[in-house]
């Protein structure tokens, strides 16, 4: 059980626009930026937000996150092939003097 | 560009030790936190813990009787070590770098990950 929830799974057909969500409480998002990473199978997970809603340069601007009191989303748009991957939150707790994550969620596109 | 690269043991009977160590390529260790996180099979990242280039370590409480986390400067790497594995450890293990500067907290590099399967 992740201490972040985020939905098992989310799909989109190429150019459509699709949001992933993350909630969490008031030791993690609450309090702390919010993260998300993109893994695909058998490479070293990339980071595509920081700071709730900054990208690490060379991410392209179609991804995009916010984040409200205790629950973060990560929004795709222009959706393309290469975009399917899984994604996962991510958040400093302060409970835990820790890292915790989401569960992930597959993304597929259709 | 920054490069952690892995690597260990991957395949332990239970009760062994689990083993890995990252080096880091094109950066210093001052100035982050070096961490270990974990993904078992169909699941989430669970973080194990983290070590400061001066050796301050921090653990996963679900894990810290039996984490060690080190830290070798002369040769610009950290290490991990598990003992008593269980078949509940398998995972893909990840190192990964935290910057300590700045006010945004982020797991910034990853390693490419060492699949560490344990079994009988």
């Amino acid at each position: 059980q992740s201490v972040l929830t985020q939905p098992p799974s989310a799909s989109g057909t190429p150019g459509q626009r699709v949001t992933i969500s993350c909630s969490g409480g008031s030791s993690n998002i609450g309090s702390n930026t919010v993260n998300w990473y993109q893994l695909h199978p058998g490479t070293a997970p990339k980071l595509l937000i920081f700071g709730n809603n900054q990208r690490p340069s060379g991410v392209p601007d179609r991804f995009s996150g916010s984040r409200s009191a205790t629950s973060a989303s990560l929004a795709i748009s222009g959706l393309q092939s290469e975009d399917e991957a899984d994604y996962y939150c991510a958040a400093w707790d302060d409970s835990l003097n820790g890292w915790v994550f989401g569960g992930g969620t597959k993304l597929t596109v259709l | 560009q920054v490069q952690l690269q892995q690597w260990g043991a991957g395949l332990l009977k239970p009760s062994e030790t689990l083993s890995l160590t990252c080096a880091v390529s094109g950066g210093s260790l001052s100035g982050y936190s070096w961490n270990w996180i974990r993904q078992p099979p169909g699941k989430g990242l669970e973080w194990i813990g983290e070590i400061s280039h001066s050796g301050r370590t921090g653990y996963n409480p679900s894990l810290k009787s039996r984490v060690t986390i080190s830290v070798d400067t002369s040769k610009n790497q950290f290490s991990l070590k598990l003992s008593s594995v269980i078949a509940a450890d398998t995972a893909v293990y990840y190192c990964a770098r935290v910057p300590v500067f700045g006010v945004v907290i982020m797991i910034d590099y990853w390693g490419q990950g060492t699949l560490v399967t344990v079994s009988s």
